[in-house]
């Protein structure tokens, strides 16, 4: 049974250009999060997607958007990227949103913003 | 209110010892506290949680010990092990959602 998914695992960017991370959530999830692990930080709530829509967001602005897929995979969008938005990109599943159980992380995507 | 505050930033202890991780909250709207493990270059992996209609949870060498009225929790690992060296992150999440509020992390070493 394969966990989450994600790619690309490492990605070099320029500053102002826009950038697109993919996961596949554990099978037999419908809910995916996505978190942002800034270098020796705890992850940070960007958004949820549940049924193909956004259903929560974190303190973040509109350079980040998401789409969530009808096989519940997901895509995390940025645009417009600047250095702080270097960091661990981590994709989180899970079972309804409602249940508070147990997220799985994938081993996220490390972008650099030169 | 939204803030996990978590301590130490770094823990360093012997083979066989008692590793203690500290947290505490204001949201009294927190019901979950689940505790990552992160191993480098790896995604956060969930060790224990616990809600707050019990006191503690011990699965092995790792027990939680969960103090309501003092929003606090705490992470306790038994007999550490080197294996057991990693960063180790509380959070905490409110009903009806599992939009997680992560504490800042603690690395723990462990020396035989």
């Amino acid at each position: 049974d394969a966990g989450v998914t994600q790619s690309p695992t490492h990605l070099i960017k320029t500053r102002g250009q826009q950038v697109t991370l993919r996961c596949s959530p554990k099978s037999g999830h419908d809910t995916v999060s996505w978190y942002q692990q800034a270098l020796g930080q705890g992850p940070q709530f960007i958004f949820q997607y549940y049924e193909e829509e956004e259903r929560q967001r974190g303190n973040f602005p509109d350079r980040f958007s998401g789409h969530q897929f009808p096989n519940y995979s997901s895509e995390l969008n940025v645009n417009a990227l600047l250095l702080g938005d270097s960091a661990l990109y981590l994709c989180a599943s899970s079972f309804d949103p409602r249940n508070t159980g147990e997220l799985f992380f994938g081993e996220g995507s490390r972008l650099t913003v030169l | 209110q939204q803030q996990v505050k978590q301590s130490p930033q770094s823990l360093i202890v012997q083979k066989g010892g008692i590793s203690i991780i500290n947290c505490a909250y204001e949201n009294t709207a927190f019901d979950y506290f689940p505790w990552y493990q992160q191993f480098p270059g790896k995604g956060p992996a969930l060790l224990i949680a616990i809600r707050p209609d019990v006191s503690e949870k011990k699965e092995g060498r790792f027990t939680i010990s969960f103090n309501k009225s003092a929003k606090q929790f705490s992470l306790h690992i038994m007999d550490s092990q080197p294996g057991d060296s990693a960063t180790y992150f509380c959070a905490a999440s409110a009903h009806n959602t599992d939009k997680l509020i992560f504490g800042t992390g603690t690395r723990l070493q462990v020396f035989p």
